[in-house]
């Protein structure tokens, strides 16, 4: 299997502009994490999908963060409008039911918003 | 509020000594600790696990001790590489989470040739 797909490794964009990460999980896992990590934060959990339907965004930001997964090999996370605090290095993961929680990582997009 | 701390940044080792890393939780109930490797310009990845009903688990040149009563686990990589250099995360699984994980802060391993 190629892993955890991430699209695109790099984005830089001004404020105010809409962000679109994406996602190819590992065929046959069913859960999807969206995570974000800075110097300030270490690595957090915005939301986690189970079988497509998001089960926890407690983490999102706030309401110009918005995640979707219209099926089991892929999911976005799109920033709308974008800021420069959002700037961070966004990393998708997923796993299995019966991977004793054993996540696989995603090498990252690196977004920069200037 | 954090539930796995890390409380150590960085910590740097000369080549061919012992690193050791520690992870400290406040959660009684986590049953599960898992570390991982991170690589700059890559995600992170599974290094070692151990569960609660046991206090060592041994990997080649990795070994994660829980100790239960003290909160406490700790990561010995013998001998240490150069190759090993990258941040370190201890991580627990949410109960009823699904297979949510919560991480630490990371620590930043440097071991010198």
């Amino acid at each position: 299997d190629a892993g955890v797909i991430q699209s695109p490794r790099h984005e830089v964009t001004e404020m105010g502009q809409e962000v679109t990460l994406r996602c190819k999980p590992i065929s046959g896992h069913d859960y999807l994490f969206w995570y974000r990590q800075t110097m300030m934060r270490g690595l957090e959990l915005l939301i986690y999908f189970n079988n497509n339907v998001p089960i926890d965004d407690s983490g999102m930001p706030e309401d110009r963060f918005s995640a979707k997964m219209p099926n089991a090999s892929f999911s976005t996370l799109k920033i709308q409008p974008s800021e420069p605090r959002d700037s961070a290095v966004y990393f998708c993961a997923s796993s299995s039911q019966g991977s004793s929680y054993e996540q696989y990582f995603g090498p990252g997009t690196r977004l920069t918003v200037t | 509020d954090q539930q796995v701390k890390q409380n150590s940044p960085s910590l740097s080792v000369q080549e061919g000594r012992i690193s050791i890393l520690n992870c400290d939780y406040t959660n009684s109930m986590f049953d599960y600790f898992l570390w991982y490797k991170k690589y700059p310009a890559e995600g992170p990845t599974f290094l070692i696990s151990i569960s609660s009903i046991k206090d060592k688990n041994e990997d080649g040149r990795f070994t994660v001790f829980l100790n239960k009563s003290a909160k406490h686990l700790s990561l010995h990589i013998v001998p240490s590489q150069p190759g090993d250099s990258a941040v370190y995360f201890c991580a627990a699984p949410l109960r009823n989470a699904g297979n949510m994980l919560t991480f630490g802060g990371g620590t930043r391993l440097m071991v010198k040739p």
